[in-house]
């Protein structure tokens, strides 16, 4: 068990580009977290999934975010047409079912320039 | 709208001392309240939990307490070490049945420093 991995670690892109991130959460957890920090600000949720299925997503993701878990297994989360005020960590954390002490990966950092 | 508010962004203490950090929300659906600890490059690490139906709760040096009627938890260090310097973030749930079990809000966090 290699706790949540996040992949990259950093991404720097142009405004206007298209950017994916990776997220493997522990193996036989069934919940995958999507959260955003800024700057001095705590996590905000974005979305999860429990297993395949997505089952909340939050008012903060826009039209040009998406995320995928095919087959209940990895995470992708793509945010189309970046903007600059999308520059944040992006973390990912999983966990079973009905257990709110998650764990989190160490997070995608993503500059839009 | 912050649900959740830590109202301290920083917090000095000195080592072997105690460490309060405080914690404040406003929404009554909230009924599971956690602590997470960061440090930097790293993602939060959870910490210790607590239970609406209780107003204490215990792990090691780390205690953390809740009031519901002022809806107020806290977080205590005892005896405070410089391996504990981080930023805190406490956070909360809605909760049991519905969609958004599991679901947290954060707080803005609060940075802790303990000098040796």
């Amino acid at each position: 068990d290699t706790g949540v991995s996040q992949d990259p670690r950093h991404k720097i892109t142009k405004r206007g580009q298209n950017v994916t991130f990776r997220c493997d959460p522990i193996s036989e957890h069934n919940r995958l977290y999507w959260y955003r920090q800024t700057l001095g600000q705590g996590p905000e949720f974005l979305t999860y999934f429990q297993n395949e299925a997505q089952l909340e997503k939050s008012r903060l993701l826009s039209d040009r975010f998406s995320a995928e878990r095919p087959k209940g297994s990895f995470s992708t989360l793509e945010i189309q047409r970046t903007e600059q005020g999308d520059s944040a960590m992006y973390l990912c954390a999983s966990s079973p079912i009905y257990i709110y002490g998650y764990t989190f990966g160490s997070g995608t950092r993503l500059t839009v320039v | 709208d912050q649900q959740v508010k830590q109202n301290s962004p920083s917090l000095s203490v000195q080592e072997g001392r105690i460490s309060i950090l405080n914690c404040d929300y406003t929404n009554s659906m909230f009924d599971y309240f956690l602590w997470y600890k960061k440090y930097p490059a790293e993602g939060p690490t959870f910490l210790i939990s607590i239970s609406s139906i209780k107003d204490k709760n215990e792990d090691g040096r780390f205690t953390v307490f809740l009031n519901k009627s002022a809806k107020h938890l806290s977080l205590h260090i005892v005896p405070s070490q410089p391996g504990d310097s981080a930023v805190y973030f406490c956070a909360a749930s809605a909760g049991a049945g519905g969609t958004s079990y599991g679901k947290l809000t954060f707080g803005q966090g609060t940075i802790l420093t303990v000098h040796p």
